[in-house]
């Protein structure tokens, strides 16, 4: 069965620090990958997909993930983080063709920037 | 424009109860899913309809059930409530069936077991 890993349950960084998000799934055939990241009191909302092509990722509000075949790994990025930015980010993975509707999602990693 | 709108926001059942959860996609989207989250966890899937045919089952037991209707509304209902039954249930919308695109998330339905 598919299965997704977050490393992080909770990642603390002060404002302007680079952020990496570990995120793998376990899936031998061809995948859809998400972000999808949750602001404190709102709705789940899209970050970025990879569906083909450039594995370099590049999502909203200046985050991007690279998808990495070889070691399972779809990790999420951003150079500098703002308090903002605080909130749950979520990765989740569908199996190529398969129902939209059917995303395995991880656990979750909540990040917190301090001001 | 209207988002996902579920309702109700918050309820509290006793063990042994049937509850109804709603949703209304966004205008145009015909595929409704719908989603547990527990305290901690990551959502998991619970069903998805696609023009009112149920197109994917996650793995609960078949004390969930869920239809939509001809408007592409959504209902989940679950019977016999267990104190495990508390979570936070979320339902998602889509314009497409396949994994194509993006699935705009409601804000939820919380639902406390007692």
């Amino acid at each position: 069965a598919q299965s997704v890993s977050q490393h992080n349950h909770h990642v603390i960084l002060s404002e302007a620090a680079s952020l990496e998000l570990g995120c793998n799934y376990s899936y031998g055939g061809t995948v859809n990958l998400f972000w999808y990241v949750q602001y404190p009191g709102q709705h789940l909302q899209l970050l970025l997909k990879y569906f083909s092509g450039d594995p370099l990722v590049k999502g909203i509000k200046g985050f991007e993930a690279e998808f990495i075949k070889s070691k399972f790994s779809f990790n999420l990025r951003k150079p500098s983080v703002q308090w903002s930015d605080t909130a749950e980010y979520f990765c989740a993975v569908t199996n190529y063709g398969g129902s939209q509707g059917n995303l395995i999602f991880g656990k979750g990693t909540k990040l917190s920037v301090k001001p | 424009d209207a988002g996902v709108t579920q309702s109700p926001t918050h309820l509290i059942k006793t063990r042994g109860q049937h509850v109804t959860l709603r949703c209304s996609p966004i205008s145009g989207h015909k595929s409704v899913s719908w989603y547990q989250q527990v305290l901690g966890q990551g959502p998991q899937f619970i069903f998805q309809y696609y023009e009112k045919e149920e197109r994917g089952r996650g793995n609960f037991p078949d004390r969930f059930s869920a239809r939509q209707f001809p408007n592409y509304s959504s209902e989940l209902n679950v019977n016999a409530l267990l104190l495990g039954d508390s979570a936070l249930y979320l339902c998602a919308s889509s314009s497409r069936d396949r994994a194509t695109g993006e699935l705009f998330f409601g804000e939820g339905s919380r639902l406390t077991v007692l």
